[in-house]
Parts: structure tokens; C-alpha cells; sequence
């Protein structure tokens, strides 16, 4: 199985930070890396697909980039409603497998 | 743009079994595939599974082989996860979400989630 490891695995910021989480693949998978955010008691969302399409109606301050086996997610201002648990997905080949998650706090 | 609601919360003893359905709405039901995913209390996201709507394919996680089943009923677009043998490690929400890629593979990822279905096992 592809494992796929996330850091930070938590991180404090501000309203208007720039926010940077990273997620390593054990294996090349191209571009296959998705990413959802997930909030307490909901199903996680989608918020890029392919590394760095950004899901329809999800804000442009969202954004992905990477191939192979190193992948950023990046807030570029942190707003209050982003603070959640955001996870990376790897589609490359099943079984599925998700990043342990980085939860974003408010400092 | 769809919509998937799922079945109410369940309890079960050990060594049942609990099938959770997931019903779409909003979209050509075989137009996309729907994958099952379970998170622990406290953890992460775990793939279980998933079914192709327009052949009946499926694609299950190795650690569930022989426990789980995934079905579709095409007549009221509703798609269903039997899982068997319940252990308390078991004790999870269980998500469906909708799989745009035809092969399985959510290359798009995963776009459409239902609320989720809070399944405990205990005795």
C-alpha cells in the first residue's frame, strides 16, 4: 500500500496567515493527490483534485501544487471558517489511502 | 450537483452484521462510481470500497475481503454496505462519497459526501 505522510500533524495561525501543509507519498503517484477538508461532526470536502485543480465553488485562496512524491496544500490567508483538519488523498492505485490529517487551530 | 443521505445510526453486538444505504439524488446514478470510507472516533479516513453503479464492478480494501459487501439497487438509486462479522474496532462513522472516475480511482476525487453513519459495536 502507498503510504501517505502528512506535516505538520497540527498547526496554530491567525486570521490572515499564510498556511503551508505538506504530504509525502511513499511512492511516486504523478499527480494523482487529492485534498478535503473536514470539520467536527462533518463529511470531509473536496478542495483539490489532480494536485492542483481546484474543486468548483471552493475559494481561489485554496490552492495545490506538486507531482511525484512531494505535494503542498496552501492557504494564502487563512480565514476564520478554514480552521478544520484537512487531509491528502492519494488516487494513484487502490486501496485509496489518506495522509493521518493536519488540524489547523486558531492561535 | 447530487446529493447522498444515508441510513440512520446503528448499534450492533459483536459478530453482527449492520448494512448502511446510500441513497443519491440529483445526478445520473450510473454516471459515477460511490466509494465507502469509514473514520474511526478521533482518527483518520479509511477507504473500504467501491462500486461501479453502471456495471455492478466492485473494488474492495484488502483488510476487508470476506466481510464486506457492497450493492446497488438501480431502481431507487441507492447503494449499500453490508459489513459482517462486527468487531469493536469496528465502531465508526461510515461515509459514502461519490466517485466521478469510471475506474474506481476517484482521479477527481471524491465530490460528493453524505452526512455519514455512526455505526457502534459494542456488547
Amino acid at each position: 500500500d502507498i503510504q501517505m505522510t502528512q506535516s505538520p500533524s497540527s498547526l496554530s495561525a491567525s486570521v490572515g496567515d499564510r498556511v503551508t501543509i505538506t504530504c509525502r507519498a511513499s511512492q511516486s503517484i504523478g499527480s494523482y493527490l487529492n485534498w478535503y477538508q473536514q470539520k467536527p461532526g462533518k463529511a470531509p470536502k473536496l478542495l483539490i483534485y489532480s494536485a492542483s485543480f481546484l474543486q468548483s465553488g471552493v475559494p481561489s485562496r485554496f490552492s495545490g501544487s506538486g507531482s511525484g512524491t512531494d505535494f503542498t496544500l496552501t492557504i494564502s490567508s487563512l480565514q476564520p471558517e478554514d480552521f478544520a483538519t484537512y487531509y491528502c488523498q492519494q488516487s494513484y492505485t487502490t486501496p485509496l489511502t489518506f495522509g493521518g490529517g493536519t488540524k489547523v487551530e486558531i492561535k | 450537483q447530487g446529493q447522498l443521505v444515508q441510513s440512520g445510526a446503528e448499534v450492533k453486538v459483536p459478530g453482527a452484521s449492520v448494512k448502511v444505504s446510500c441513497k443519491t439524488s440529483g445526478y445520473t446514478f450510473t454516471s459515477s462510481g460511490i466509494t465507502w470510507v469509514r473514520q474511526a472516533p478521533g482518527q483518520g479516513l479509511e477507504w473500504m470500497g467501491w462500486i461501479s453503479t453502471y456495471n455492478g464492478n466492485t473494488n474492495y480494501a484488502q483488510q476487508f475481503q470476506g466481510r464486506v459487501t457492497v450493492t446497488t439497487d438501480t431502481s431507487t438509486s441507492t447503494v449499500y454496505l453490508e459489513l459482517r462479522s462486527l468487531r469493536s474496532d469496528d465502531t465508526a462513522v461510515y461515509y459514502c462519497a461519490r466517485d466521478p472516475d469510471s475506474s474506481g480511482y476517484a482521479a477527481y476525487g471524491m465530490d460528493v459526501w453524505g452526512q455519514g453513519t455512526t455505526v457502534t459495536v459494542s456488547s
